[in-house]
């Protein structure tokens, strides 16, 4: 079945110490997106890549990157994780094209705790 | 800035019983939608509208694009105890922003 997938789904990692999270897709969708998502929140979009193009919320840290090498796969590296960074991060996609419906769908997560 | 406000943020319910929620936005939208969040889990897309006036149908869930464009309602009918669970609108048209929330549950 096309999915979205995301590795690890748990994550422990020091304060300060770098992480990456991973997102991979095979539903050839050309957006991919990064959510935050904090105990009892909605998700908070981080940022997002449309097909190669990269666009980053006004209100997203600079800790937090991306990398999107292929359409498969998006990643999410965060530089020097704070205690405030301990947080569900959830990847999405949808396939946008003009004058079409379109859906987003997201992957299970990665639960991350910083220690 | 943008925002969506959905209602309840919490309700607990008999089975058996229908529910119904509701999220309404400031600004106009070209697409609405529902997701059920189980806890620990990604949200899992449950109906998409895209149209003023759609009403939509998955099952016991209901969904309506508001003639305003500006809100939107989810109905289940008849719940069962794996309704339960975190259910958020989203609004937008490639990005989206989310509603904070209806909490549900269900007692047997």
């Amino acid at each position: 079945d096309a999915m979205v997938i995301q590795n690890p789904r748990y994550q422990v990692t020091q304060f300060g110490k770098p992480v990456t999270l991973s997102c991979s897709q095979t539903l050839n969708h050309n957006v991919m997106y990064w959510y935050q998502q904090k105990s009892s929140q909605a998700p908070k979009l981080l940022f997002h890549y449309y097909d190669k193009d990269f666009n980053n919320e006004a209100d997203t840290p600079d800790n937090f990157q991306s990398r999107r090498p292929n359409t498969s796969f998006c990643f999410l590296d965060i530089r020097s994780p704070g205690l405030g960074d301990a947080a569900m991060y959830l990847c999405a996609t949808s396939r946008e094209v003009r004058g079409r419906r379109n859906e987003q769908f997201f992957g299970p997560g990665t639960r991350l705790t910083v220690l | 800035g943008q925002q969506l406000n959905q209602s309840p943020q919490s309700m607990f319910i008999q089975e058996g019983e229908d529910v119904s929620m509701n999220c309404t936005s400031s600004s106009i939208f070209n697409t609405w939608l529902w997701y059920k969040q189980d806890p620990g889990e990604g949200p899992v897309l449950l109906i998409a509208l895209y149209k003023a006036g759609e009403l939509t149908s998955n099952g016991r869930l209901t969904a309506q694009f508001g003639i305003t464009r500006k809100d939107s309602f989810l109905n289940i009918s008849a719940s069962i105890p794996s309704d339960v669970g975190i259910y958020f609108c989203a609004s937008g048209t490639y990005k989206y922003i989310f509603g904070t929330g209806t909490r549900l549950k269900v007692l047997a």
